[in-house]
């Protein structure tokens, strides 16, 4: 069965500083993976999604993920985080189960932005 | 792109009543549909999946008598929450997908519900 793991429960950066988000999934094949983010009280929007071909993708809001087939991550970055990107990040994957398809989360992320 | 609704986005109820959440994709048809709970602070736990027209499969430690779930036309599924307790309340979140296995890679998801029981 497929799982993710997203090692930092939270992460602070300072308005305008570089942000990049950690991602690793366990999966036998290649994954469906995305990155959704919550505000609080919110449901989910998507950020970007990889399926496959080019292993850069880019998103909605001015981030991008690459997938690294070879350490099975999947991170998100953002060249400048805005204040408004304060919220929780999750990375799920996407895959084929016994039971059909399934969209299992990472524990999540939240980012928080400082002035 | 693909939309899926849920309502009520939120519902208070008294303990020991039931509670219905609907899921709707307005624009496919939702061959499969999921439902996730999420505690405060925590990530999306899936609680079970519905294909149109056969009963849900449950995940492990998911009570299947307590959480019904109906999938009866290819556009809406319900979650009902049966003889609700306060730890029932919970953000609960529905998903659906297009096309039958293998066939569409992506789910969509509803806003959510937070449902509150008192």
């Amino acid at each position: 069965a497929q799982s993710v793991t997203q090692p930092d429960i939270h992460i602070t950066v300072s308005e305008g500083a570089s942000l990049e988000l950690r991602c690793n999934y366990s999966y036998g094949a290649t994954p469906y993976l995305f990155w959704y983010v919550q505000s609080p009280g919110q449901g989910l929007q998507l950020l970007l999604k990889y399926f496959s071909g080019d292993t850069l993708v880019q998103g909605i809001k001015g981030f991008e993920a690459e997938f690294k087939r070879s350490q099975s991550s999947f991170n998100l970055r953002k060249p400048s985080v805005h204040w408004s990107d304060a919220a929780e990040y999750f990375c799920a994957v996407g895959a084929l189960n016994t039971g059909g398809f399934k969209t299992i989360f990472g524990a999540g992320t939240r980012l928080f932005v400082k002035a | 792109g693909a939309v899926v609704s849920q309502h009520p986005s939120r519902v208070i109820c008294k303990s020991g009543t039931s509670v219905k959440i609907e899921c709707r994709s307005l624009d496919f048809q939702a061959t499969t549909m999921f439902w996730y709970r999420q505690f405060p602070k925590k990530s999306l736990m899936l609680m079970a999946t519905s294909n149109e027209g056969s009963k849900a499969t449950y995940e492990q430690g998911v009570e299947k008598d307590k959480f019904l779930i109906n999938h009866a036309s290819l556009t809406l599924s319900t979650l009902t929450v049966t003889s609700a307790h306060p730890e029932d309340s919970s953000f609960y979140i529905c998903s659906a997908r297009e096309g039958y296995f293998g066939t569409s890679r992506e789910a969509f998801f509803g806003q959510g519900t937070r449902l509150t029981v008192v």
